[in-house]
């Protein structure tokens, strides 16, 4: 059950689009459709924003969204605003019936 | 308004036990998966247990598999996480969470309340 690989920072400006990878393995990723995404700002508790890979719940803009090819995971921020920066962590459901997360990325708008 | 509301958390010393509780309201609760998340203090997220609705499926992550046992009681809609033979590298803030979807365990991700404090737990000598 290791965590699953983000990159630690990435940054972009008002407007622009950035992407976050998520890698795991054929046990995670790779073996089921059941990624999830996750904001979280300081302070207050993670927010569910993408689910089975692209799905967004209810009240999520549409400017995020989510893929995936093979083992990687990734989720896409589009037009960019200054309110999307926080943190970012992935999750995957595992071959062993247990929740798995990745490392987390902190978003910066420059 | 659906509420979940961790309580029991404190300092403990290595080796011994604390009884974590999340009570919640709301929803129907029998429907729902749920879990138990921690994030120690300016770290990430890591999923710690999880129980399906039914309550006949339990799950952990390695590190405290053996050590800490997940319960949930339907009649009084409250969630538990026993942490027996606890370690430094226990401290961290516990979220309850529930599952997004009814009937459906961690596969379609986690739901943590917005107004939810989480219940801190210190393993210190």
């Amino acid at each position: 059950q290791s965590v699953l690989t983000q990159p630690a920072s990435v940054s972009g400006s008002p407007g622009q689009s950035i992407t976050i990878t998520c890698t795991g393995t054929h046990t995670d990723v790779g073996g089921f459709q059941y990624v999830s995404w996750y904001q979280q700002h300081p302070g207050t508790v993670p927010k569910l924003i993408i689910y089975e890979v692209t799905n967004r719940p209810s009240g999520i803009s549409s400017r995020f969204s989510g893929s995936k090819s093979g083992n990687t995971a990734s989720l896409t921020i589009s037009a960019l605003q200054a309110e999307d920066e926080a943190d970012y962590f992935c999750s995957s459901f595992t071959s062993y019936a247990t929740l798995v997360f990745g490392g987390g990325t902190s978003l910066t708008v420059l | 308004e659906v509420r979940l509301v961790e309580s029991g958390g404190g300092v403990i010393r290595p080796g011994g036990s604390l009884r974590l509780s999340c009570v919640t309201s709301g929803f129907s609760f029998a429907n729902y998966g749920l879990s138990w998340v921690r994030q120690a203090p300016g770290r990430g997220l890591e999923w710690v247990s999880g129980i399906s609705y039914g309550g006949d499926t339990t799950g952990y992550a390695d590190s405290v598999k053996g050590r800490f046992t997940i319960s949930r009681d339907n009649a009084k809609n409250s969630l538990f996480l026993e942490m027996d033979s606890v370690r430094v590298e226990d401290t961290a803030l516990y979220f309850c969470a529930r599952d997004y979807s009814t009937f459906e365990w961690l596969v379609k991700g986690i739901w943590f309340d917005p107004r939810g404090q989480g219940t801190p737990v210190t393993v210190s000598s």
